[in-house]
């Protein structure tokens, strides 16, 4: 199984600041790494696919880059609605397999 | 617009099968894999399974003993079995395909 590896696991961050996300993995996955959010109480909502292509509908402040093995989620400017949990998956082998997740709490 | 709506029994006995149902709305059933995933209380996601319209399944090695994942393309669904579950297998079942997901169910295994 690739293992996804994200950190930091927790982050305390302010409306305005720009936030960084980074997913590691055990081996390469030829750029088929996606980004989720989930709020408590709601499924999760896909924000990026393929390592950079924003779903249709994500506000451009979340970007992703990255490739190989290493990749990040960045938020521009954090806004009230950005605190969550973000996850990475990859979706490049079988079993499918997410990162542990990241939780973005207000500072 | 795709919509998924799942069902099925939210409390379970241990030992007993866990059966879910997850129906999809609109767009094209037969165009995507669609997926179980799972996320025990408190806890991050593990992907469980997932089934092409023509049948085509792939399992988590961790759950391939215990699981089925079949489909129903006549009525635009497919569903999970688990069986023999334990307080382990306690957690919010998801359906989904990457950009929609069901709105999950939480099933609990309890004696």
């Amino acid at each position: 199984d690739i293992q996804m590896t994200q950190s930091p696991s927790s982050l305390s961050a302010s409306v305005g600041d720009r936030v960084t996300i980074t997913c590691r993995a055990s081996q390469g996955i030829n750029n088929y790494l996606a980004w989720f959010q989930q709020k408590p109480g709601k499924a999760p909502k896909s924000l990026i696919y393929s390592a950079s292509s924003l779903q249709s509908g994500v506000p451009s402040k979340f970007s992703g880059s990255g490739s190989g093995t290493d990749f990040t989620l960045t938020i521009s400017s954090l806004q009230p609605e950005d605190f969550a949990t973000y996850y990475c998956q990859q979706y490049n082998s079988y079993p499918l397999t997410f990162g542990g997740g990241t939780k973005v709490e207000i500072k | 617009q795709v919509q998924l709506q799942q069902w099925g029994a939210g409390l379970l006995k241990p030992s007993e099968t866990l059966s879910l149902t997850c129906a999809v709305y609109g767009g094209s059933f037969s165009a995507y894999s669609w997926s179980w995933i799972r996320q025990p209380p408190g806890k991050g996601l593990e992907w469980i399974g997932e089934i092409n319209h023509s049948g085509s399944t792939n399992y988590n090695p961790s759950l391939k003993s215990r699981v089925t994942i079949s489909v129903d393309t006549s009525n635009n669904q497919f569903s999970l079995k688990l069986s023999s579950v334990t307080a382990a297998d306690t957690a919010v079942y998801y359906c989904a395909e990457a950009r929609y997901w069901g709105q999950g169910t939480l099933v609990t295994v309890s004696s």
